[in-house]
């Protein structure tokens, strides 16, 4: 299953809030994940299930969406969310989408 | 405090061989599904291998389906990934993550690279 994101290259300020899309191929239900990946770190579970928070990740961050559209909002951009960020989906195999760097304005 | 140490990397030959391991610690390993997930330079993130609890299980993308093999002992904590016949286009960072009831993977190692070259 194809997962499409976009756009590829975000630019915000802090206190800005940011919306991240994910489009998959095909109907995924809610098998839907996201990951925080920083430079040169190991990527982190951000979301499960579309919109379930992981245990210690900041509420700023929430997931919606079902079927083939997802989006991860960031509701106040902080200086420490400058990240890649990585949606993947579970429904069929396991497959991400290429990213979306975030950057500050 | 879950941990994730992956070692084995390299650089290695087409063709060749390599071994990673991972080693776990801070949750109870044997009550888990394990993966590999790779990371090609400044690429996106691909799903190498998936182990069941006990090891009887094993399932693996067309990618890599003959060429690549993950195995675990419960009794070590540990995580391996035999890859055989190795291409140019497996040069990736390799990471070992737990992979939550075969749907996301909520903890990652801090990756191992490995580079094949002649």
């Amino acid at each position: 299953i194809q997962m499409t994101q976009s756009p590829s290259l975000l630019s915000a300020s802090v206190g800005d809030r940011v919306t991240l899309s994910c489009k998959a191929g095909q109907n995924i239900n809610n098998y839907l994940a996201w990951y925080q990946q920083k430079l040169g770190e190991a990527p982190k579970l951000l979301i499960y299930n579309a919109n379930s928070l992981q245990t210690g990740i900041p509420s700023r961050f929430s997931g919606s969406g079902s079927g083939t559209d997802f989006t991860l909002t960031i509701s106040s951009l902080q200086p420490e969310d400058v990240a890649t960020y990585f949606c993947q989906q579970y429904y069929s195999g396991y497959t991400f989408g290429a990213g979306t760097k975030l950057e500050l304005k | 405090e879950v941990q994730l140490v992956e070692s084995g990397g390299g650089l290695v030959q087409p063709g060749r061989s390599l071994k990673l391991s991972c080693a776990a610690s801070g949750f109870t390993f044997s009550n888990y599904y394990m993966a590999w997930v790779r990371q090609a330079p400044k690429k996106g993130l691909e799903w190498v291998a998936t182990i069941s609890t006990s090891g009887s299980r094993t399932y693996y993308p067309d990618s890599v389906k003959g060429r690549f093999t993950i195995s675990r002992d419960n009794a070590k904590s540990s995580l391996y990934l035999q890859m055989n016949s190795l291409k140019s286009e497996d040069t990736a960072t390799y990471y070992c993550a737990r992979h939550t009831s075969t749907t996301h993977f909520d903890y990652w190692g801090q990756g191992v690279m490995v580079t094949v070259s002649s």
